[in-house]
């Protein structure tokens, strides 16, 4: 299977603790998303990578988080100093340029990262 | 950001037809209305987008209402496997995801 996979799948941290999750994309994607889930809602967009250019970022991504995507290939999400509102599931999705698929190409999602802060 | 209103929740029996709407009042002449779905424990999964015109793909159809402030995603035969959170969005620049529609799919 070439999808979207997302590493590690489930974990669980003490308030206070660092993570870091890692998303690897479909190989010929060059874009990258990351989403975040909270139970019952919708996923919430964090941030966008073009290559390895992070091209936005939502106000939802605070100062303690912080995405890159060093050789415009795997991604990592790393949260500093974990609150308790941090858990949610971690979502990744890519998708290929628009001017190959188009400007409104579909995203293609892993099984995303399950954080529990404890 | 324009905004969808979805019903929280729908029933369908299996092998017919379900009729998803989606309400979206203040869409704009940009904004693209997209459909994703996202089944237990899973990443949601593209269904299908349109603009103006409707739309037909192997998994479903689009309507388009001709003012566009709202549009019904169409399965045209109900499977058990398409029971799943279905989200309606419009898209201008990122996807930003409502609440959706549970869809339930009886035997």
């Amino acid at each position: 299977d070439t999808g979207v996979s997302q590493d590690p799948r489930h974990k669980i941290t003490k308030r206070g603790q660092n993570v870091t999750f890692r998303c690897d994309p479909i190989s010929e994607h060059n874009r990258l998303y990351w989403y975040r889930q909270t139970l019952g809602q919708g996923p919430e967009f964090l941030t966008y990578f073009q290559n390895e250019a992070q091209l936005e970022k939502s106000r939802l991504l605070s100062d303690r988080f912080s995405a890159e995507r060093p050789k415009g290939s795997f991604s990592t999400l790393e949260i500093q100093r974990t609150e308790q509102g941090d858990s949610a599931m971690y979502l990744c999705a890519s998708s290929l340029p628009p001017r190959l698929a188009g400007l409104h190409n579909e995203q293609f999602f892993g099984p995303g990262t399950r954080l529990t802060v404890l | 950001d324009a905004k969808t209103t979805q019903p929280n929740s729908m029933e369908s029996n299996e092998e017919e037809p379900v009729h998803l709407p989606c309400n979206h009042s203040t869409i704009s002449g940009t904004d693209y209305i997209h459909w994703y779905r996202q089944l237990p424990s899973q990443g949601p999964e593209y269904v299908i987008h349109g603009l103006t015109s409707n739309v037909n793909n192997r998994m479903a159809s689009l309507a388009i209402a001709e003012d566009r402030k709202s549009s019904t995603l169409i399965l045209h035969r109900a499977t058990l496997r398409d029971a799943a959170v279905y989200y309606c969005i419009l898209r201008s620049r990122q996807l930003t995801f409502g609440s959706g529609t549970q869809l339930t799919v009886l035997p």
